[in-house]
């Protein structure tokens, strides 16, 4: 079945600095990878996402790349906020279901 | 358009009983598929419903069960409780007419504890 690997498992940036996520997954006919912010005592909440025939999509500060051949994802943000420390997961979707990355925690000190 | 609903919210049961959780997806959603969320294994896949039919399911053992009535409403069982299933039970909602490709969307929870 699927694998997907996500790091770093833990991230501090500082407010105004960028952050980056990378996730790889190990079947290549998994064809949809979203993004999801989950805080504290919250549901998942999707982000952005990304299909297989599209290598980067923008949404205001957050953007993510797809490299099909590496099979590898990431997820940018740029002048990041506090308001944007959360626990991020990646995923990838194949067979009716969804196969989350273990959790990227981000800490944006003020 | 009202959210995904999950009932009950908070649950506390002890070893070899069982349970059952309630989902409900947002409007005109046929897909619903349950995860178990824990500190130590994230997000992990049980299954997925799809018009009353089950069409993929994880590597969860038979203990764990679920349906999905005619309204899309779904349930999931777990039945003969141990420790190890104290979690977080996430249910999440898609369209399911796009397939692998549907955005799904996350209900907030049942927290189980089992005491």
């Amino acid at each position: 079945g699927e694998n997907v690997e996500q790091h770093p498992s833990t991230l501090s940036v500082q407010e105004g600095d960028s952050a980056v996520i990378k996730c790889t997954y190990s079947d290549s006919a998994s064809n949809y990878f979203p993004w999801y912010k989950q805080e504290l005592g919250k549901r998942p909440q999707l982000i952005i996402d990304i299909r297989s025939n599209v290598g980067e999509k923008k949404d205001q500060r957050i953007a993510v790349t797809l490299n099909k051949t590496a099979k590898h994802f990431s997820l940018h943000i740029t002048e990041t906020q506090p308001e944007d420390s959360a626990v991020y997961f990646c995923a990838a979707s194949g067979s009716y279901q969804l196969t989350f990355g273990k959790g990227t925690k981000l800490s944006v000190i003020p | 358009k009202a959210g995904v609903t999950q009932t009950p919210r908070y649950l506390i049961k002890t070893r070899g009983q069982q349970v059952t959780l309630s989902c409900s997806p947002i409007s005109g959603h046929r897909s619903v598929s349950w995860y178990q969320q824990t500190p130590g294994q994230g997000l992990q896949f049980l299954f997925e419903y799809f018009s009353e039919t089950q069409r993929n399911k994880g590597n969860f053992p038979g203990r764990f069960s679920g349906r999905q009535f005619s309204n899309s409403r779904s349930e999931m069982n777990v039945s003969t409780l141990e420790l190890g299933d104290s979690a977080l039970y996430l249910c999440a909602s898609s369209l399911g007419r796009g397939g692998d490709t549907d955005t799904q969307y996350f209900g907030p929870g049942t927290r189980l504890t089992v005491l």
